[in-house]
């Protein structure tokens, strides 16, 4: 059966540091993968998408790389600042139109 | 401006009891989510409509009905309420394959 694991639950940083976050699939082909962040209370809101043919995506201090052979994302925030504290979701899809498959997610806490 | 928006944001009801959730978005987007996310965090699909068509339904309870009178709206009506229905019900819309905008979220308690 299809499978997403996002390396663990929850992930403490010092202010300043990289906080590097993996998703990894099994069983699934995906055409896209995207990352959304969700505060609590709130709904997820969307932070980046890669293609299956691209290798890595940047936006600001949010980096993604994205790996068919070894199905896996990861997902780096440089530079971490206490405001960057929340869970991260990646999501997959095969391209059928809108269907994604969410990871449980992991909780990024950044102390100052 | 609020771009899904969704209604009530708490729910609190009894077993068996009927009820309905609304969701409106004023992106123009033509496709249309819900999704519940359980105690565990874990989001999951439950039924999509593109142009007010159904296009995905999830193994879920045919209590569970959506309904989509325009595409700019898809509501959740949910008959006889078991304990396990207790959630967050998201709405979120998109143009195919693009990102997604998710609502607030309608937390619901079933007692």
């Amino acid at each position: 059966s299809q499978k997403i694991e996002q390396n663990s639950e929850a992930l403490n940083i010092q202010e300043g540091k990289t906080a590097t976050l993996t998703c990894n699939y099994t069983n699934y082909s995906p055409a896209y993968l995207q990352w959304y962040r969700q505060d609590p209370g709130r709904g997820p809101v969307f932070l980046l998408l890669i293609r299956e043919n691209e290798k890595e995506k940047r936006k600001e201090r949010l980096k993604v790389t994205f790996d068919t052979t070894l199905k896996q994302s990861l997902f780096h925030i440089t530079a971490s600042q206490p405001a960057d504290s929340a869970t991260y979701l990646c999501a997959l899809s095969r391209g059928d139109p809108g269907k994604l498959s969410f990871g449980a997610g992991t909780t990024v806490t950044v102390r100052a | 401006d609020t771009a899904v928006s969704q209604t009530p944001k708490y729910l609190v009801t009894q077993m068996g009891n009927d009820k309905s959730i609304k969701c409106e978005q004023n992106l123009g987007h033509d496709t249309m989510y819900w999704y519940k996310q359980d105690s565990k965090k874990f989001l999951k699909i439950m039924f999509s409509y593109n142009n007010k068509e159904l296009i995905i339904n999830e193994t879920v309870p045919n209590r569970f009905s959506p309904k989509s009178p325009d595409k700019a709206h898809l509501n959740l009506h949910i008959n006889s309420l078991e304990l396990g229905d207790s959630a967050v019900y998201f709405c979120a819309s998109s143009q195919p394959l693009g990102e997604q905008f998710f609502g607030p979220g309608t937390r619901l308690t079933v007692l």
